[in-house]
């Protein structure tokens, strides 16, 4: 069935330090790849997106990158902060034809002062 | 104006007892989603509405569930003769939609439900 598998689980990092999270997915048919930031007792919120026709996109500190051949696509967070720390989620839908969101299983970030 | 907005917040249920839980979307959002969440896992897709009807079901986990939107704004999930492993935060989320790429889905804060 559909899948979307994350790593890492948990990722550590010193202020101003680069994060990168890594994630594949099983439906080829997929073509909308949102990632979304969840803080405690709080709904995810979507920081970035990218539709399959786009190879990167970047949003000042936040860019993501989608190889649709190998069904991989990667989040990367340059000059991290304290603030930043909080789980990712990356998902996958197909639009059109079905709106089931498949989502990964998270990555705790945790940027260190 | 305001954002998803869920109710209750917190439930604590018997096992047993059925359960009401509330999703007030985006005013003039077309479509609605329903996810559970488990503890230190992703969302998963329960069921999904455009407007008042309910497109996609098959994220529901058993026939204890079911979800409605009578009229295509604030949805309604209930789960009937709750069991230990409904325990969740349940989540709705709201996009502009309806057809066409997937548009951004906007998430309440959920309702944490716990069956004692």
């Amino acid at each position: 069935g559909e899948n979307v598998e994350q790593h890492p689980s948990t990722l550590s990092v010193q202020e101003g330090d680069s994060a990168v999270i890594k994630c594949t997915y099983s439906d080829s048919a997929s073509n909308y790849f949102p990632w979304y930031k969840q803080e405690l007792g709080k709904g995810p919120q979507l920081i970035i997106d990218i539709r399959s026709n786009v190879g990167e996109k970047k949003d000042q500190r936040i860019a993501v990158t989608l190889n649709k051949t190998a069904k991989h696509f990667s989040l990367h967070i340059t000059e991290t902060q304290p603030e930043d720390s909080a789980v990712y989620f990356c998902a996958a839908s197909k639009g059109t034809g079905g709106f089931k969101t498949i989502f990964g299983a998270g990555t705790r970030l945790f940027v260190k002062a | 104006g305001a954002g998803v907005s869920q109710s209750p917040r917190y439930k604590v249920a018997k096992r047993g007892q059925d359960v009401a839980l509330r999703c007030d979307p985006i005013s003039g959002h077309v479509s609605l989603f329903w996810y559970q969440q488990a503890l230190g896992q992703g969302p998963e897709f329960l069921t999904y509405f455009q407007n008042e009807a309910q497109l996609d079901k098959s994220g529901l986990p058993s026939d204890r569930f079911f979800a409605e939107r009578p009229e295509g704004s604030v949805s309604t999930l209930k789960i009937q003769r709750t069991q230990q492993e409904d325990s969740a935060v349940y989540l709705c989320a709201s996009s502009v939609g309806p057809v066409g790429p997937a548009y951004e889905q906007y998430f309440g804060p959920g309702t944490r439900l716990t069956v004692t």
